[in-house]
């Protein structure tokens, strides 16, 4: 059974960048579109963007400046890079595999979430 | 970029009542839409997508429709269980976009 378990610093400095890795275990990452969502404190969801296991990233316009995903297949790894964050970053960053191939930007597996929050 | 606008804020119902919450987009979103369920503390879950089909293992009492703009979840009768925040998501257009959610509490 896949499993996804993001990680992280849990704080980061305002104008640094936020890195955060999500290990995949239990199944490859072939063949499946793989995102990033994240949650404001008491918010809605918010996509920041998704990469197919073989890579070329899409990233939300509203990040897309600051934000780098990438994906290590040797690794099983999913990564997310955000960089000169502020405050409104601060949230719990979830990153997700694609439902299945036939259907593959519904985020059919979710990992259990990292928060990460932006003070000095 | 689309909007999805999710009615009523929140809902208030009873166990064994039927919930109905709406899902409401700016442009057409074909029946590229999906529902996902989240419970405080945990990830969201998939419930429905493109529109009306059933994720793996969600239980029958959970049922979508709509297309084009207006969209509808439906849960038939409410267990205990289902008394959470729903989110509405589209994946017709980059960048895909969610809802604000409907909480559904226990009246």
């Amino acid at each position: 059974q896949v499993h996804l378990q993001a990680s992280g610093p849990g704080l980061v400095k305002p104008s640094e960048t936020l890195s955060l890795t999500c290990t995949v275990s239990g199944a490859s990452m072939s063949l499946y579109y793989w995102s990033w969502i994240r949650q404001p404190p008491g918010k809605g969801l918010e996509y920041i963007g998704n990469i197919y296991y073989s890579g070329n990233p899409n990233y939300n316009p509203s990040l897309k400046s600051r934000v780098s995903i990438s994906v290590d297949t040797s690794k099983n790894q999913l990564s997310l890079n955000l960089s000169s964050v502020t405050a409104a970053d601060t949230a719990v960053y979830f990153c997700a595999r694609g439902y299945h191939a036939g259907r593959p930007y519904y985020m059919g597996v979710w990992g259990k979430g990292t928060t990460v929050t932006v003070s000095s | 970029e689309i909007v999805l606008t999710q009615s009523p804020a929140t809902l208030s119902l009873s166990p064994g009542e039927r919930a109905t919450l709406s899902c409401r987009a700016s442009q057409s979103v074909s029946s590229y839409l999906a529902w996902y369920q989240q419970k405080p503390g945990q990830a969201p879950r998939l419930l429905i997508y493109d529109s009306s089909n059933r994720a793996t293992a969600i239980p029958a009492r959970f049922s979508g429709s709509g297309s084009g703009t207006d969209f509808t979840l439906t849960i038939g009768s409410l267990e205990p269980e289902d008394f959470a925040v729903y989110y509405c998501h589209q994946r017709s257009n980059w960048p895909f976009t969610f809802g604000q959610g409907t909480k559904l509490e226990i009246k």
